[in-house]
């Protein structure tokens, strides 16, 4: 069964430092997306991508949070610097079409010391 | 503004025991409702999407239920393997789903 792939599941890193996460997804799936999840709490979108274009980064911390999907395919969110409020879960899901149920993946939990 | 709320946060069923979620919403223009299973450290994992009000779907022990103004997730004699949170989400006119925080279900033998 097809499924999103997200690497490093684990991520530790102090405060002010760079971090970066990948995400695969369901091969032939156009959109993709990217969540943050805090502890007890649903997904909140940070970005969605149709192949490589971003259609809506509206909630993404443009100073510190970078997305991208270079060749419609895999992407990278990238942090630079974290802060102790990015520990959180963050998620990849991806769909068919715009419009078509979202698949995750894993995710990645990170922690900010 | 778009708005999900989930009911209970948290629901303690013993095995065999059934019972209801809700999730009520407020959206501008219903594409979908969803609702997905989460177990702890893990991505969400869909179970159904319901469309228009009168709509139901099952699956095993679940079965979504969708209103005008509310969804409903009823669990027919659950068991352990079923604890987990119980998330809904709604998909607006614009296609972004608003998710709500979810209900942490645990089912004791």
């Amino acid at each position: 069964e097809a499924e999103v792939a997200q690497s490093p599941r684990y991520k530790i890193t102090e405060k002010s430092q760079a971090v970066a996460f990948w995400c695969d997804p369901i091969s032939g799936h156009a959109t993709l997306y990217w969540y943050r999840q805090i502890l007890g709490q649903g997904p909140e979108l940070l970005v969605q991508f149709q192949d490589e274009s971003v259609v809506d980064d509206s909630q993404l911390p443009k100073d510190r949070f970078s997305a991208e999907r270079l060749k419609g395919v895999d992407s990278t969110l990238k942090i630079q610097p974290a802060e102790l409020g990015d520990s959180a879960m963050y998620l990849c899901a991806s769909s068919l079409v715009t419009k078509g149920t979202q698949y995750f993946g894993p995710g990645t939990r990170l922690l900010v010391l | 503004e778009d708005q999900v709320t989930q009911s209970p946060e948290a629901l303690r069923l013993q095995e065999g025991e059934s019972s209801s979620l809700n999730c009520s919403y407020t959206v501008s223009g219903l594409r979908g409702l969803f609702w997905y299973r989460q177990d702890p450290g893990k991505g969400p994992e869909f179970l159904f999407t319901l469309y228009s009000a009168g709509e139901e779907k099952e699956k095993e022990r679940l079965k979504a239920t969708l209103t005008k103004k509310e969804s409903f997730l009823h669990i027919t004699a659950p068991k352990p393997e079923d604890s987990a949170t119980y998330l809904c989400a709604v998909q607006n006119n614009t296609d972004k789903l608003i998710f709500g925080t979810g209900t942490r279900l645990q089912v004791f033998p």
